[in-house]
């Protein structure tokens, strides 16, 4: 079956623009989460939805924001973008339930200039 | 953010040589997991360990959940060049919710010399 697709892939931006990525879950996967990854911090969770409501939300300041939608699908936006937001933005979606394990798409590279 | 002590940070090892990781954290997890990030694309799941003391193998690679929940490792024996790539291990806990979170290690770059 078809594993988590995010689009787009890459995407420059102009520093003080917004951006919108968006995520395909896995068939069947309801909960949807979103990480930032940049070489020094690492992994970073940004927040995770489940039926179309934030389940869970990292330290990331009010710029970040997502939705999900009935589908499952779900976007993330980040206003005001600054250089620092230039980041592997990757989305992780699994069925929901206690144990179930994250499966990642290949996620966006967005580029801040 | 939260994050988990993974170590070591990089190394360099010949083909053929084994290979240990780990990682450790301060709170306690009910799930384990270990992933694979090769350039430019998103983390594989390589190994996921539901209990403690749980011992799991995925062909060359070997995974323990610890006793006190609060760290694991990951063992890779008779490296080969394609297992070139980025590590890294996650622990998983549920929040007041009841759902749950992941928080990851910084992960272990890994470098096979042929």
């Amino acid at each position: 079956k078809a594993g988590v697709t995010q689009t787009p892939r890459y995407l420059i931006k102009t520093r003080g623009q917004q951006v919108t990525l968006s995520c395909s879950p896995i068939s069947g996967h309801r909960s949807v989460s979103w990480y930032q990854q940049t070489p020094g911090q690492g992994l970073q969770f940004l927040f995770e939805y489940f039926s179309e409501t934030q389940r869970n939300k990292g330290n990331f300041p009010g710029r970040f924001s997502g939705r999900q939608f009935s589908n499952s699908r779900s976007e993330m936006n980040v206003s005001t973008l600054e250089l620092g937001d230039s980041a592997l933005y990757l989305c992780a979606s699994r069925r929901q339930g206690s144990g179930n394990t994250i499966y990642f798409g290949e996620g966006s590279w967005l580029t801040v200039v | 953010g939260q994050q988990l002590n993974q170590s070591p940070q990089s190394m360099f090892i010949q083909e053929g040589e084994d290979v240990s990781m780990n990682c450790t954290s301060s709170s306690i997890f009910n799930t384990w997991l270990w992933y694979k990030q090769d350039p430019g694309e998103g983390p594989v799941l390589l190994i996921a360990l539901y209990k403690a003391g749980e011992l799991t193998s995925n062909g060359r690679l070997t995974a323990q959940f610890g006793i006190t929940r609060k760290d694991s490792f990951l063992n890779i024996s008779a490296s080969i060049p394609s297992d070139v790539g980025i590590y890294f291990c996650a622990g998983q806990q549920a929040n007041s919710g009841g759902y749950q979170k992941v928080t990851f290690g910084i992960g272990t770059k890994l470098q096979v010399i042929p």
